[in-house]
């Protein structure tokens, strides 16, 4: 079945980790996108990329870092320059331009 | 900006009765979407409209859109306890085709069995 997948599910940092979140998509999507989820709240876009080797800040990219090297893969770094990264975060996928986003089931990290 | 804003913030109602939820926004868009979200989810996508578009059906969902008051309503009709969701509508700027889409801080939803 084409899908996005994200990994872990759930993600534990200790203060001054980096870590990376893992989105892969089998859709032959092009563009892909990164999300961040507070409870309550919206989304807000942190990173985003249309093409390979291609990716653009978003709202909220200070203490965040991704790399688009593969059409399928869009993984996210966490550094400890983040300092309130507990949050939900979302991966998304989309083909066409202005067409529908196809989302990840969501990667939940928690600061320990 | 041109973010969404769904209103109300939370709606509360028996099953079997209608859900309507209303979203504005601030500048002239290409497209409008409307996104469900389970509780710890990722979103699943429910419809999208054009802004030449001024209505769109999808089962029990009815999507309108008015260009000139700058707002959608989604309509989902004879609710069931699993509509139980939060709901997003995610707006994109005119003239900025392949940007990204900004999203609203969503309606929650509680149907009442």
């Amino acid at each position: 079945d084409g899908g996005i997948t994200q990994s872990p599910k759930y993600l534990f940092r200790k203060e001054g980790q980096n870590v990376t979140l893992s989105c892969e998509q089998n859709l032959n999507h092009d563009a892909m996108y990164w999300y961040r989820q507070d409870p309550g709240q919206g989304l807000r876009l942190i990173y985003y990329s249309q093409i390979v080797n291609d990716f653009q800040k978003g709202d909220i990219a200070e203490g965040y870092s991704v790399s688009r090297e593969k059409k399928e893969s869009f993984p996210l770094t966490v550094t400890s320059a983040q300092k309130n990264p507990t949050a939900f975060y979302l991966c998304a996928s989309s083909d066409i331009k202005g067409a529908g986003y196809t989302f990840g089931s969501g990667t939940r990290l928690t600061v320990v | 900006s041109q973010q969404g804003e769904e209103d109300p913030q939370a709606l509360s109602i028996q099953e079997g009765e209608n859900a309507t939820m209303n979203c504005s926004y601030k500048t002239s868009i290409n497209n409008l979407q409307w996104y469900r979200q389970n509780s710890g989810r990722g979103l699943v996508h429910l419809i999208l409209i054009r802004s030449n578009e001024r209505e769109k059906h999808s089962g029990r969902l009815r999507v309108t859109l008015d260009t000139s008051k700058k707002s959608s309503s989604l309509l989902i009709t004879a609710s069931r306890a699993a509509d139980t969701a939060s709901y997003f509508c995610a707006t994109d700027a005119a003239g900025n085709y392949g940007q990204n889409f900004v999203f609203g801080p969503g309606t929650r939803l509680s149907v009442l069995p």
